[in-house]
């Protein structure tokens, strides 16, 4: 199975600033690398696939990057909206996994 | 507009059975992957099954194969998860989903079906 480790678990930011989450995979999956968004009590929300390729609808301060083991999902500067945990998931073989999540909380 | 809406959770003792379904609109469900992803109180999102559009090929994650099923019916437009052999551990949200353009990444999910399995 491959694994995701996303690092950091929880990132205290203030509003405005840049933000960066890395997820590693223990194996290469070329971009199949999803980036998903969720609040509490809320279903998780589709930011990023493909590594880099941006959903329709979410706001262009998400990118993502990366490639073979390494990525990241930058927002480039924090909104109020985005306090919540961000998932990253492989999706280039079975059995599909997530990252561990990484909470982004306000500072 | 795409609208997913799972039911049939609820409380089941250890070794018991429960059958989510998730009632699909506003989209082709007939032409669409669809998938059971979980998450566990104040856990992580885990993948549990996908199932292709004809219902011909399905996948699991180890820890339910052999005890969970999912299913369709395509005709009713609806996606299934027979949940046997419940254990404690399999306690969690269970949130009926579909995949964008039939590959990896979820662009719907539903609002999700609480199942807790507890004496």
């Amino acid at each position: 199975d491959i694994q995701m480790t996303q690092s950091p678990s929880t990132l205290s930011a203030s509003v405005g600033d840049r933000v960066t989450i890395t997820c590693r995979a223990s194996q290469s999956i070329s971009y199949w690398l999803a980036w998903y968004q969720q609040k509490p009590g809320k279903a998780p929300k589709l930011l990023i696939y493909k590594a880099s390729s941006l959903q329709s609808g979410v706001p262009l301060r998400f990118s993502g990057s990366g490639s073979g083991t390494e990525f990241t999902l930058t927002i480039s500067s924090l909104q109020p909206d985005d306090f919540a945990t961000y998932y990253c998931k492989q999706y280039n073989s079975y059995p599909l996994t997530f990252g561990g999540g990484t909470k982004v909380e306000i500072k | 507009e795409v609208h997913l809406v799972e039911s049939g959770g609820g409380l089941v003792q250890p070794g018991g059975s429960l059958r989510l379904s998730c009632a699909a609109s506003g989209f082709t469900f007939s032409s669409s992957w669809m998938t059971w992803v979980r998450q566990a109180p104040g856990k992580g999102l885990e993948w549990v099954a996908n199932i292709k559009p004809d219902g011909s090929e399905k996948f699991s994650v180890d820890s339910v194969k052999g005890r969970f099923t999912v299913s369709r019916d395509n005709a009713k437009n609806s996606l299934y998860l027979q949940m046997n052999s419940l254990r404690a551990e399999d306690t969690a949200i269970y949130y009926c989903a579909r995949y964008y353009e039939n590959s990896g990444p979820i662009d719907y999910w539903g609002q999700g079906s609480l199942v807790t399995v507890s004496s």
